[in-house]
């Protein structure tokens, strides 16, 4: 595997359900981020880990719970989630910036739909 | 507060041509960085290409050009040679500063670019 890596793809769930998103980063990169992308919305950052560390947290509902184990994977733990939930939520990775341009890298995004 | 704003919701080029989408921004750092990114229909945010505030040369990516304005805040992304693959969306976005090194980024709105056969 290269690059970011989601799973899974696609997500249906219902309201009372708990599921997880899960991110992998093959870069070697040491923060990652969860954005939610909904439509006709900007993109919006909901989580930033640092050095496996949180270090934004976006005024995001509690029903969302993030965990970074390792600078390598990153997982959303989801919990009573509301319709307006459904989103495309991508993850993303960078190397802190210490100079560099800081471009993040995005992987595919879990297309997550609440019933 | 930074923003960052593309007017333009879509835009449709002929094949083999060349198309500007538009990007400003407003900040008042006198250091920033300028992404720009698309995102097929599969949903992947694919990076394209970079500017710093301080950088003199406007910056290419092999089809991709950068037309950076400073004094307008205007980032300007120019494909040449459109393909049909390069049907997308397509989003600017500044690197915000944020404490502890990490790089946050506040994205515009988005263009959808059609190209047509």
């Amino acid at each position: 595997e290269t690059g970011v890596t989601q799973t899974p793809r696609h997500l249906v769930m219902g309201m009372t359900n708990k599921k997880s998103l899960k991110c992998e980063q093959h870069l070697g990169h040491n923060a990652m981020y969860w954005y939610k992308q909904s439509a006709k919305k900007p993109l919006e950052l909901m989580f930033v880990y640092s050095l496996e560390e949180r270090v934004e947290n976006n005024s995001v509902p509690s029903r969302f719970s993030p965990e970074c184990p390792n600078s390598s994977h990153l997982f959303l733990h989801l919990h009573t989630l509301q319709p307006e939930d459904s989103a495309l939520y991508l993850c993303a990775s960078s190397q802190l910036l210490a100079g560099g341009r800081g471009e993040q890298f995005f992987g595919p995004g879990t297309r997550l739909t609440v019933l | 507060a930074q923003k960052i704003t593309q007017t333009q919701p879509g835009m449709f080029v002929q094949e083999k041509e060349a198309v500007t989408l538009d990007c400003t921004y407003d900040t008042s750092d006198q250091s920033y960085g300028l992404f720009w990114y698309k995102q097929p229909s599969s949903g992947e945010m694919i990076f394209l290409i970079y500017q710093g505030s301080y950088d003199e040369q406007n910056a290419t990516e092999g089809r991709y050009s950068l037309n950076f304005q400073k004094a307008r805040k205007s980032a300007n992304l120019v494909i040449s040679a459109s393909q049909l693959g390069d049907s997308a969306m397509y989003f600017c976005a500044m690197r915000e500063p944020a404490s502890g090194g990490y790089n946050k980024l506040i994205f515009g709105a988005g263009t959808r670019l059609a190209v047509h056969p």
